[in-house]
């Protein structure tokens, strides 16, 4: 089993809402990745979590506040969003074996920020 | 500072061409790059994956090279179908993160149409 499964697959909200993204993996991966994907652009890394602890923040706004409560799930935490924050948000884990790192994507939450 | 171009930005071609996708980056200093493919609006599924000590790697129809001297790496896709229309990424991890963790650089994709 290769599946990374996020949750909601769209989700619309206000500027004023609270939401959150569920990303959750069972391959035993102990590294997991939000990335955020504006139409016709690559994807750009966001927060790296390894061990359940972030080692990585690329200058996100404190508007997006992730969160890894155990290994297997991981969350981004949404206020006070604006409407440029629309796009599509990745979730990815990853674990190194034999010198192999592959990082496997789920489907993707399409957000719209109203 | 990681910079990782493909080319071209977009290709459509006919059935049944073989056709080659081009990414190049310009930190040779690479562990390893990886191909993906991206259907409009969805997630990302792995193609292959090279080594930094690989020179190329095949799965079916797909053939992916890399010439870490020069910075340089080809998709190459056999027979075209239909139901390769999608949008393909390369990707370069520079470094393992301490505790298994991984950064990739994207390139900018190259948009595919393979038509009837």
């Amino acid at each position: 089993d290769t599946e990374v499964t996020q949750t909601p697959k769209h989700l619309v909200m206000g500027m004023t809402n609270k939401k959150s993204l569920k990303c959750e993996q069972h391959m035993g991966h102990r590294a997991m990745y939000w990335y955020k994907q504006k139409a016709k652009k690559p994807p750009e890394l966001m927060f790296v979590y390894s061990y359940e602890k972030l080692s990585i923040n690329e200058s996100v706004p404190s508007r997006f506040s992730p969160e890894c409560p155990n290994s297997s799930l991981l969350n981004l935490h949404l206020h006070a969003l604006q409407p440029e924050d629309s796009a599509l948000y990745l979730c990815a884990s990853s674990q190194e074996n034999g010198g192999i790192n592959i990082q496997y994507f789920g489907a993707g939450t399409r957000l719209s920020v109203l | 500072k990681q910079e990782v171009t493909q080319i071209p930005a977009a290709l459509s071609v006919p059935e049944g061409e073989n056709l080659v996708l081009n990414c190049s980056f310009t930190d040779s200093a690479i562990y390893n790059l990886q191909w993906f493919r991206q259907d409009p609006g969805k997630g990302l599924t792995s193609l292959l994956l090279i080594q930094s000590s690989q020179r190329e790697q095949t799965s079916g129809r797909l053939n992916a090279s890399l010439d870490k001297s020069s910075g340089r790496s080809t998709l190459y896709i056999a027979a075209s179908q239909p139901g390769d229309s999608a949008t393909y990424l390369c990707a370069v991890l520079l470094n393992i993160l301490t505790g298994g963790g991984n950064k990739l650089t994207f390139g900018t994709g190259t948009q595919l149409k393979v038509e009837l």
